[in-house]
């Protein structure tokens, strides 16, 4: 079983501010993970994934996350906030074998302010 | 590349009707998969198909929830009869096969109110 457990509901930081956002997952077999974006009356759009290859993985938009096994963790970071950032970010969480089921959590929604 | 194209993108119903929402997935994506996201919440899978068979469909409510994928490619979800907790948006989402079937491309979503 897998499951994906995202720390805050809310984030708010200030333009150029860091960004983190919390993610913390539990899966019987080696997981593959996801962080997506999901603008205002829009579908999901992929940010970046873990696929067991570099535990640091970069996407777009200049975020990144690491992939921590010890911690079960898979953190998305951003050095720097822009205005355009504004959206609900979603972390996901599939076994990197079988089927491709992805068990999302809750999500954060992330506020910039000027 | 065309991406995940879904109709209608709203639909406001009263309980009791029925409703379908339609989904053509990008062209080449062997798999399909429906989501419900409830206002609030991630989206939880309701079904998966790999070309027209079931993959996985324990999450779907099956005594009011269809789903079906003629030939492998466009596929319609059902809802007959809708409850008030049915309001959701229900995205459709599809993958290639291989190395990258873990990426999954979302359309936009059809957004439904049942009142």
């Amino acid at each position: 079983a897998q499951s994906v457990t995202q720390l805050g509901s809310h984030v708010s930081v200030s333009e150029g501010a860091l960004v983190l956002l919390r993610c913390n997952y539990s899966s019987s077999v080696p997981p593959y993970l996801f962080w997506y974006v999901q603008y205002p009356n829009q579908g999901l759009q992929l940010l970046l994934k873990y696929t067991s290859a570099a535990t640091l993985v970069k996407g777009i938009n200049g975020f990144e996350a690491e992939f921590k096994k010890s911690e079960t963790s898979f953190h998305l970071t951003k050095p720097s906030a822009h205005m355009s950032d504004a959206a609900e970010y979603f972390c996901a969480v599939s076994g990197a074998q079988g089927a491709q089921k992805l068990v999302f959590g809750q999500g954060t929604r992330l506020t910039i302010n000027p | 590349e065309a991406g995940v194209a879904q109709s209608p993108r709203y639909k406001i119903i009263e309980k009791r009707q029925s409703v379908a929402f339609w989904c053509n997935p990008i062209s080449g994506h062997a798999t399909l998969y429906w989501y419900q996201q409830i206002l609030g919440q991630g989206p939880k899978l309701l079904i998966q198909f790999q070309n027209n068979g079931v993959v996985d469909d324990s999450q779907l409510p099956k005594d009011r929830f269809s789903a079906e994928r003629l030939k492998g490619v466009d596929s319609t979800l059902k809802i007959q009869p809708a409850k008030l907790e049915d309001s959701a948006v229900y995205l459709c989402a599809s993958s290639l096969e291989g190395a990258s079937r873990h990426e999954q491309y979302f359309g936009p979503g059809t957004r439904l109110t049942v009142t």
